[in-house]
C-alpha cells in the first residue's frame, strides 16, 4: 500500500530564510507525486507535481521540488520566504487506477518577521 | 464565479438533523470528489464520481449520502450524523480521473453538536 510521511508536524522559519519540507513516500510502482498548500480558511492549491522526466520540478510562488526515487522522497525548497508564505503544506501520492490521492498529515510553516 | 465553489461555508447541525453541502465546479470537469479533512488527520477521500457516476466509495459511513446530478454538481447530503464528524469537507474536480490535476474548493466547516 503506498503511503506518504511528512516528517515535520510544523517547521517555523525567519523571513527571507531558506526553508525545506519533508516528504517521504513508500510505494511498489511508479508515482506521481504533488505538493499542495492550503492558507487559512481556504482550500487547497496545487504548487507542483512531478509525473515524469526531469527530477527537479519548479512550482509555482519560487517553490520546487525534487524527486528522489533512491530515498523515496519529495523534498519541497524555496531558497528565501516571505511572511505570505506561513500556511499548511501537503505532501501527496497519486494511487493507481482512479485519480486517488493519498496525502500526508501536512507540515504546517510558519514564517516569522 | 471562478473554480470550484462549495456552500454553505460553515453550517452547525444537532445528531438528528438532515443536511445537504453542495459543491459546484465552474472548469468544465468530469470528476468530482469530497474529502474530509479532521483535525490532526491526513486528508481522507470519501467519493469520486466520474461523468455522474459513482466510481469510489472510500468505507464511509451510510449517514453520509452523496448526489451527482450532473458533472458541474456535487452535494453531500448528512443524516444523523455524531460529533465526530465535525470536520472541513472538501470538494475538488479534475478534468478525468487520470493523472489530471485536481482543484479544490474551500470547503464547508462543518459542526456536529
Amino acid at each position: 500500500a503506498q503511503s506518504v510521511t511528512q516528517l515535520d508536524s510544523q517547521v517555523p522559519v525567519f523571513e527571507e530564510a531558506p526553508v525545506e519540507l519533508r516528504c517521504n513516500y513508500s510505494s511498489s510502482v511508479s508515482v506521481y507525486l504533488f505538493w499542495y498548500v492550503q492558507y487559512p480558511n481556504q482550500g487547497l492549491q496545487l504548487l507542483l507535481k512531478y509525473l515524469s522526466g526531469s527530477t527537479l520540478v519548479k512550482g509555482i510562488n519560487g517553490f520546487e521540488a525534487e524527486f528522489n526515487k533512491s530515498q523515496t522522497s519529495f523534498h519541497l525548497r524555496k531558497p528565501s520566504v516571505h511572511i505570505s508564505d506561513t500556511a499548511e503544506y501537503f505532501c501527496a501520492v497519486r494511487k493507481g487506477g482512479y485519480n486517488k490521492l493519498i496525502f500526508g498529515a501536512g507540515t504546517r510553516l510558519a514564517v516569522h518577521p | 464565479e471562478t473554480g470550484v465553489t462549495q456552500t454553505p461555508r460553515h453550517l452547525v447541525m444537532g445528531m438528528t438533523n438532515k443536511k445537504s453541502l453542495k459543491c459546484e465546479q465552474h472548469l468544465g470537469h468530469n470528476a468530482m470528489y469530497w474529502y474530509k479533512q479532521s483535525a490532526k488527520k491526513p486528508l481522507e477521500l470519501m467519493f469520486v464520481y466520474s461523468l455522474e457516476e459513482r466510481v469510489e466509495n472510500n468505507s464511509v459511513p451510510s449517514r453520509f449520502s452523496p448526489e451527482c446530478p450532473n458533472s458541474s454538481h456535487l452535494f453531500l447530503h448528512l443524516h444523523t450524523l455524531q460529533p465526530e464528524d465535525s470536520a472541513l469537507y472538501l470538494c475538488a474536480s479534475s478534468q478525468d480521473t487520470g493523472k489530471d490535476e485536481q482543484y479544490f474548493g474551500p470547503g464547508t466547516r462543518l459542526t456536529v453538536t
